[in-house]
């Protein structure tokens, strides 16, 4: 049974490009969640989604950013016009619907902004 | 709202001696705790959690964490390291019941096992 699986592991953009990282969940899960971890800090909550619905996404950067998590395909996180600051790694994790259990993690797309 | 604070960023530690990382959190409802376990350029692996009953867990690998609800603490505790263990630990907060999915979580703690 696959873990959640991200790719790709680095990705590397210039100042203004466009990244878009993405995620699979686990075999069976059909909830997706997105946090962000910076250097130095502990994840940080972005995005909650469940298939075509964007169930909380208080923890979204305002700008630039959006998630989508379609009926068929990955999810996919989109950061526009990429700044320094979002430097970091991505984490992505999944859960079955029961709410209780633990959350699975991906390996992390570590994101460099040049 | 909850937080998580993990006093020590850095703990060395040689191996085959005891170790123990300090997790304390705030929260004004009733909690779940986790400590995942991350590898150097891997995702996060769930260590141990506490829901609820016995307040000891123990993970398959030796350690162990106590909730201890009046010093609203979670530490984590191995009697031996391996250098194995060598890793950052993170400790992790959420609200109990269903949908708990906002997970907190601490700015962790790197432990060094010295041979």
């Amino acid at each position: 049974n696959a873990g959640v699986m991200q790719n790709p592991r680095h990705l590397v953009r210039r100042r203004g490009q466009e990244a878009r990282l993405r995620c699979s969940p686990m075999k069976g899960h059909s909830h997706v969640y997105w946090y962000r971890q910076l250097p130095e800090e502990g994840l940080k909550f972005m995005v909650y989604l469940q298939k075509e619905n964007i169930i909380d996404e208080s923890g979204m950067p305002k700008e630039r950013f959006s998630a989508e998590f379609p009926k068929e395909g990955p999810s996919i996180l989109r950061i526009q016009q990429v700044v320094r600051g979002d430097s970091a790694a991505y984490f992505c994790a999944s859960s079955p619907p029961d709410g209780e259990t633990p959350l699975h993690f991906g390996n992390g797309t570590r994101l460099t902004v040049t | 709202a909850q937080s998580v604070t993990q006093l020590d960023s850095q703990v060395p530690v040689f191996e085959e001696a005891p170790v123990e990382l300090r997790c304390n959190y705030s929260s004004s409802v009733s909690v779940y705790l986790f400590w995942y376990v991350q590898y150097p350029n891997q995702g996060l692996q769930l260590l141990l959690k506490y829901l609820s009953g016995s307040t000891l867990v123990e993970s398959i690998n030796g350690f162990e964490a106590e909730f201890n609800k009046s010093q609203t603490s979670f530490h984590l505790r191995k009697p031996s390291v391996h250098i194995s263990d060598t890793a950052e630990y993170f400790c992790a907060v959420s609200e109990a019941g269903a949908g708990s999915y906002q997970l907190t979580f601490g700015k962790g703690t790197k432990l060094s096992v010295i041979p």
